[in-house]
């Protein structure tokens, strides 16, 4: 079946603008995950969301990031007024189960955010 | 809070050589571990997990035990392929977060 998919796969912006990054996790997945991959703190947990339930959100790393998960299924991450320190790839899985710390994660191909 | 140590790489090895990548944890409680893979241009994808102490996770010809006494999970192959050159993360779970490691990059010589 499909895996997590992810778009744009890369995406170039200027400094103080805002994008939108989007995640459409497997099919059924209940648990979905964001995390940051970057060279100077390598992966990093920014959020979690399990169905219908209010987000875990403790790391995301401003109030300039936030994200939402529509009908418990597509979610989109949002940086606003972008800075270079947010050049990273984002990385989004999913996992079948509660959330629970046995769970298998399953990634996407990530996007690449580079911003100039 | 908790963490993940794993050895620096890069790691170059012959084909066919013995592989070990260390990786020791703290945590609280008894969390769940895991190896993940990025090969070149891939996303990453689960190696191998242990969800208790003892437990051996294995995949691909790679092996890891969990032990609580050392607080480790080291990845170990017999005979490493070309085909194995990647970067590889211990991780461990913690409630639901991944809490990861700084990844090896492992790369074998023909």
């Amino acid at each position: 079946g499909a895996g997590v998919s992810q778009s744009p796969s890369n995406k170039v912006t200027e400094k103080g603008k805002d994008v939108e990054l989007r995640c459409d996790p497997i099919s059924g997945h209940t648990a979905l995950y964001w995390y940051r991959q970057s060279l100077g703190q390598g992966l990093e947990f920014l959020i979690y969301f399990q169905g219908n339930s209010a987000p875990d959100k403790s790391g995301l790393p401003s109030d300039r990031f936030s994200a939402e998960r529509t009908g418990g299924s597509v979610s989109t991450l949002t940086i606003q007024r972008t800075q270079q320190e947010d050049s990273a790839v984002y990385l989004c899985a999913s996992s079948s189960s509660s959330g629970a710390s046995t769970d298998t994660q399953y990634f996407g191909p990530g996007t690449r955010l580079t911003v100039l | 809070g908790d963490s993940v140590t794993q050895m620096e790489g890069p790691v170059t090895l012959s084909e066919e050589a013995f592989l070990t990548i260390n990786c020791t944890y703290t945590a609280t409680g008894y969390p769940s571990l895991f190896w993940y893979v990025q090969y070149p241009g891939e996303g990453l994808q689960l190696l191998l997990k242990a969800t208790k102490a003892d437990d051996k996770g294995s995949n691909k010809g790679f092996e890891a035990t969990y032990r609580k006494e050392t607080t480790s999970f080291h990845l170990e192959k017999g005979s490493v392929q070309v085909s194995d050159s990647a970067v590889y993360f211990c991780a461990l779970g913690s409630n639901y977060q991944l809490i990861w490691g700084a990844g090896t990059k492992l790369i074998i010589k023909p």
